[in-house]
């Protein structure tokens, strides 16, 4: 069965703190792998990877992925109030019609 | 309007009513989805369609019912509400082949009592 696993569920930092979550996936027919951040409304996309070990960036957000070890990672450095969110990752399936497969979400709240 | 719309934004129901979930789309996008969204299980995939008249079931169909007579319109129907049905809907509409393109809906917050 495929499987989207996101940890840490939650994360309380301080204002320009660095964080790091986390998405590790078991996928058949793996595509790629899509962030995104969802604050009180619906999901925004944030990123889309398809190769291992190419950063993609985004002002202070950045994310990797590494498709031997079959996980992701997103990083926000110097991190604000408005950075919280609940961030979610979702793989995409060759085989399965564009489908996405969620994680069930990392919940950031940053401090001031 | 420009984009995707869900309606209505919130919803009560009493369990054994029938409920629609209405979902509208002005991009032409062919693929449209219904995820439903609880505490701890992220998104999950209720239904989907990759173009008008052609549905298929996702990772949680039971107890919904979909149809898609025109590429627009995308309505998610709950025929006989239970109260596990209580959750957030998030319709989603996405260009083929391209998933960065997937855009959701502001999401129905349904309620069943």
């Amino acid at each position: 069965e495929d499987k989207v696993v996101q940890s840490p569920l939650s994360l309380v930092v301080h204002e320009g703190d660095t964080v790091t979550l986390n998405c590790s996936y078991e996928v058949t027919n793996f595509r790629s792998l899509l962030w995104y951040k969802q604050e009180k409304k619906a999901p925004t996309f944030l990123f889309m990877l398809t190769s291992s070990g190419i950063e993609k960036k985004s002002g202070r957000l950045s994310s990797i992925l590494d498709k031997k070890e079959l996980f992701s990672i997103l990083n926000i450095t110097a991190t604000q109030t408005g950075d919280s969110a609940i961030y979610l990752c979702a793989v995409e399936r060759g085989n399965a019609g564009n489908m996405l497969t969620f994680g069930g979400g990392t919940r950031l709240m940053v401090k001031p | 309007d420009a984009g995707i719309t869900q309606s209505p934004r919130y919803k009560i129901t009493e369990t054994g009513r029938q409920v629609t979930l209405m979902c509208h789309q002005t991009w032409s996008h062919s693929y449209m989805f219904w995820y439903r969204q609880d505490l701890g299980h992220g998104l999950r995939l209720i239904y989907y369609s990759a173009a008008a008249d052609i549905t298929d079931k996702g990772e949680v169909p039971d107890g919904y019912v979909v149809s898609r007579s025109k590429t627009e319109n995308f309505p998610l129907t709950l025929e006989s509400a239970t109260r596990s049905q209580t959750s957030v809907y998030f319709c989603a509409s996405m260009s083929a082949g391209i998933p960065e393109t997937q855009y959701f809906g502001p999401g129905t917050r349904l309620l069943v009592l």
